[in-house]
């Protein structure tokens, strides 16, 4: 079956530090990924879509300098977040599609991000 | 927008069904989704429907539609202790093809033993 790999599971950092989270895809080949923060007891949010070599597309209200993510291969994205405050805690997930046409996602387990 | 709606919270006893309860505003969808998400965990799909279908039973998982009131249900026979999560239905933004979900806020299940 399709698997996502995130990493670091969590993660614990000063404010004004950046940090990186990242999204694999271990048996499929991603074109398209998608990064969601979820905040306690909410739903998640869709961030951004992020694709195979190209540059990542942003909902609205996300920002892009504050958010970078990149995606430079097939089982790769990666998300981040640069120059952290509190506010920006949170529990990040990935999830990947394995190739136009499919109709499921297949999610992470998920990054939790606490900044001091 | 694309909007989605749960109740947050649903008690049941060990062994008795649990019914989740959904509803969703796209009318164009063509999937819809069930994801569970354990504490401290990511989602997990546990089930999903197509637009042209009223019924998928898979197991202990039943889920209905009523594409009608767009209204979406899911139900756990014989509820365990190991279905306590939070559970997630989910559309996909307008447009068919789209991968891009919204998810409702969730509906927190406790199992009492």
């Amino acid at each position: 079956g399709a698997v996502v790999s995130q990493h670091p599971s969590r993660v614990i950092c000063k404010s004004g530090t950046s940090v990186k989270i990242e999204c694999r895809s271990l048996d499929f080949q991603a074109t398209t990924m998608f990064w969601y923060r979820q905040f306690p007891k909410q739903s998640l949010m869709l961030m951004a879509t992020s694709n195979e070599g190209s540059k990542a597309t942003y909902e609205q209200g996300v920002e892009k300098d504050k958010f970078l993510i990149n995606h430079a291969s097939l089982t790769l994205s990666t998300l981040t977040v640069t120059s952290a405050h509190p506010e920006d805690s949170s529990f990040y997930i990935c999830s990947a599609i394995r190739s136009p046409g499919a109709n499921v996602l297949t999610f992470g387990a998920g990054s939790r991000l606490t900044v001091l | 927008g694309e909007d989605v709606e749960q109740s947050l919270f649903l008690s049941v006893r060990e062994g008795d069904s649990s019914v989740i309860n959904c509803t969703y505003t796209d009318s164009s969808s063509t999937y819809l989704y069930w994801y569970k998400q354990e504490p401290g965990a990511g989602l997990q799909l546990l089930t999903y429907i197509f637009s042209n279908m009223d019924m998928k039973q898979d197991q202990r998982l039943t889920v209905l539609l009523n594409k009608k009131d767009k209204h979406l249900s899911l139900r756990i026979a014989d509820t365990q202790t190991g279905d306590s999560a939070i559970y997630f239905c989910a559309e996909p933004y307008s447009g068919a093809g789209s991968y891009q979900l919204t998810f409702g806020k969730g509906t927190k299940l406790s199992v009492i033993p």
